[in-house]
């Protein structure tokens, strides 16, 4: 079974430019997150869609981020324009959950994002 | 919201020493996993395990749910085994409860040949 699929794997940009990052969850996985992983800390949740709902958006900087998941499947997670700060590792992670009860969940190898 | 307190926060251990990563959280769980995060940045699951215990390979883990805590224990340890070590946890109760993972800060482990 493939696992979650992303890309890039790094990107580097300047400040003000904008970028976006793909997700491929595991088939058949309803939910689809996106972690924001800063330097020596652990994930944090952005964003989570279950089919092609959000579900929690709560720490999305609405101003700059965006992400969709259309059909259900793939997500774009895009960032507009980008800060020094956005300096992360972007995770994408799915699992079989559908009502919030902590299915597995399953990650990606992760986008590295360095914004100078 | 829930606290998810891992100890400690460093470890450095000569190969084929055993050792033992600790998970402490501030309420009850619905999901409670292990990863480990390998130097390219990728999250690997060791375990799924909200209560009970488990074993895979060298590796095993114990979840008490009831005194709210979890255990990584690692036996014969090699230097692959070096890395960053995250207990994230789902929890059962709030209204912000909408399945996602709670990270603890992790625990760097160097095992040193």
């Amino acid at each position: 079974e493939a696992g979650v699929a992303q890309s890039p794997r790094y990107k580097i940009i300047e400040k003000r430019q904008s970028v976006a990052f793909w997700c491929n969850p595991i088939s058949g996985h309803a939910t689809l997150y996106w972690y924001q992983q800063i330097l020596g800390q652990g994930p944090k949740l952005l964003i989570q869609f279950q089919n092609n709902g959000v579900v929690d958006d709560s720490q999305l900087p609405k101003d700059r981020f965006s992400a969709e998941r259309l059909k259900g499947v793939d997500s774009t997670l895009k960032i507009q324009p980008a800060k020094l700060e956005d300096s992360a590792v972007y995770l994408c992670a799915s699992s079989l959950d559908r009502s919030g009860v902590g299915y597995e969940q399953y990650f990606g190898p992760g986008t590295r994002l360095t914004v100078t | 919201g829930i606290q998810v307190e891992q100890s400690p926060p460093d470890l450095i251990l000569q190969e084929g020493a055993n050792s033992t990563l600790r998970c402490n959280f501030s309420d009850s769980v619905n999901n409670l996993q292990w990863f480990h995060q390998n130097p390219w940045g990728q999250l690997i699951n060791l375990f799924y395990i909200p209560s009970g215990t488990k074993q895979n390979g060298r590796l095993s883990a114990t979840t008490v749910a009831t005194e709210r805590y979890s255990l990584l224990y690692i036996s014969s340890s090699q230097t692959t085994d070096s890395g960053v070590y995250f207990c994230a946890v789902v929890t059962e109760h709030g209204s912000g409860n909408t399945g996602k993972l709670i990270f603890g800060q992790g625990t760097t482990l160097q095992v040193k040949p």
